[in-house]
């Protein structure tokens, strides 16, 4: 199937730990994208690469750093992990351009909790 | 001032109903718009661009105002189905996308 998918669903630990959140997309886009929404469902971008280059980076601390090894894969590891890390991260992939109109498609999320 | 501002709801309709949503953007710089869906739980789907001519999907249609800045959904004939959170969404240049926080459709037998 060509889509968006991230690993792990569903991620439970405990505080202080380091994980990393995979996403590959098979969509042959250029520009993918880390997005975490919270308890009150806000989606907010965390950062942006295009063609495996670093485009946004929102503030987001420096515990959080992607890492696009391709155009396809972009993953997102998390080090020291905090209560307020708990949330729905989703990672989207797209045609970029400089001037953008081409939609998103979004992986189902992972659902990290910290206990 | 969020960038991109929507009418939380929730809107509560009956099945049948016509219900429009709006949504409001601050940058002038804004390039294109978007209305996606996100069900509980679920991740956020495209539910159709939005053109300055306006445009038309079935029961949805988009309209797009530069001169003031808003984007309009308008959903004709609601089903139980529509039941989601709406949410506008507005490309700027150089790959930044924002989010409007959402605005929560229950559609009722």
């Amino acid at each position: 199937d060509t889509a968006v998918s991230q690993t792990p669903k569903y991620l439970v630990t405990q505080m202080g730990n380091d994980k990393s959140i995979k996403c590959e997309q098979n969509l042959g886009h250029d520009t993918m994208y880390w997005y975490k929404q919270d308890s009150k469902k806000f989606l907010k971008i965390m950062f942006s690469y295009n063609n495996k280059e670093l485009i946004i980076n929102e503030t987001v601390p420096n515990r959080f750093s992607p890492k696009s090894p391709d155009k396809a894969h972009l993953n997102l590891h998390i080090n020291s992990l905090e209560l307020g890390d708990s949330a729905v991260y989703f990672c989207a992939s797209s045609h970029g351009q400089v001037i953008s109109n081409q939609p998103q498609h979004f992986g189902d999320g992972t659902r990290l909790s910290i206990l | 001032r969020k960038e991109v501002e929507q009418d939380p709801g929730p809107f509560n309709v009956p099945e049948g109903a016509t219900v429009a949503f709006n949504c409001t953007y601050s940058n002038s710089a804004s390039q294109s718009f978007f209305w996606y869906r996100q069900d509980c739980r679920k991740e956020p789907k495209l539910l159709m661009s939005v053109y300055s001519s306006g445009n038309e999907d079935g029961r949805f249609t988009a309209q797009l105002n530069r001169a003031s800045q808003y984007i309009s959904l308008l959903i004709r004939d609601s089903k139980l189905s529509d039941s989601a959170t709406y949410l506008c969404v507005v490309n700027r240049r150089g790959f930044k996308t924002i989010f409007g926080a959402g605005t929560r459709l229950f559609v009722k037998a």
